[in-house]
């Protein structure tokens, strides 16, 4: 089966580092993704991931674990706007590519 | 901008309604999904279109059914509904569907669908 779990909501403050982590069992992994989604629009891509390692962009960073089936994202620096949904998501390669999403962890960023 | 315009934002319908959601894509993308997200629950795949063909139908019950007339457009008819399909329903495009996995989809606003 095909399954990703990740936090439901989080808490930070402003000016801190905050680490979302990602959990996915899948069969037919072919990449890992990273959205982020403000309350009311479109879902946003941020990153991916397909090899095992750290990958950098600005004050995002995404980590991927193939052999423990992990990720994580890691924002810097936060920022009041950096307060949204931030949604992992796996591409499942069963014959064809297919995202399959996790539910999302809603995250606040306080003064 | 994401380049992905859907319309309606906001739909409100009775349940023996027929009415239509819209997704314009201005990016060159050969592949148009509809996904629908509800409250606390992950995205889920609904439909897939590569080249104006039907490639995945993820099943969905027959009251939704979609039409890609070209690979900009792509339509999502709805009748018949059921209050349980109250929820956001999202359009997304991406460059191809199945040849390359690192490609991002982008997704539009989305259509907020309340079921009366």
């Amino acid at each position: 089966g095909q399954n990703i779990d990740q936090p439901t909501e989080m808490t930070a403050t402003e000016g801190a580092i905050v680490q979302i982590n990602c959990t996915y069992q899948t069969s037919g992994f072919n990449g890992l993704f990273w959205y982020q989604q403000h309350a009311g629009e479109a879902p946003t891509f941020l990153s991916y991931n397909v090899l095992d390692g750290l990958e950098e962009k600005g004050r995002f960073s995404s980590f991927l674990s193939r052999s423990k089936g992990y990720s994580y994202l890691l924002l810097k620096e936060l920022q009041m706007k950096d307060s949204a949904s931030y949604l992992c998501a796996f591409m499942f390669s069963g014959g064809y590519n297919k995202l399959i999403f996790g539910a999302g962890t809603r995250l606040a960023v306080h003064p | 901008e994401t380049g992905v315009t859907q319309t309606p934002r906001h739909l409100v319908m009775g349940m023996t309604n027929k009415k239509s959601l819209k997704c314009e894509q201005h990016l060159g993308h050969n592949a148009m999904y509809w996904y629908k997200q509800s409250a606390k629950k992950p995205l889920e795949l609904m439909f897939v279109y590569s080249l104006e063909e039907r490639v995945e139908n993820n099943s969905v019950p027959s009251r939704f059914s979609p039409e890609c007339p070209n690979s900009s457009h792509l339509f999502l008819h709805l009748h018949t509904l059921q209050p349980e399909d109250s929820a956001l329903y999202l359009c997304a495009s991406s460059q191809d569907w199945a040849d390359i996995s690192n490609q991002p989809q982008h997704f539009g606003d989305g259509t907020r669908l309340s079921i009366l």
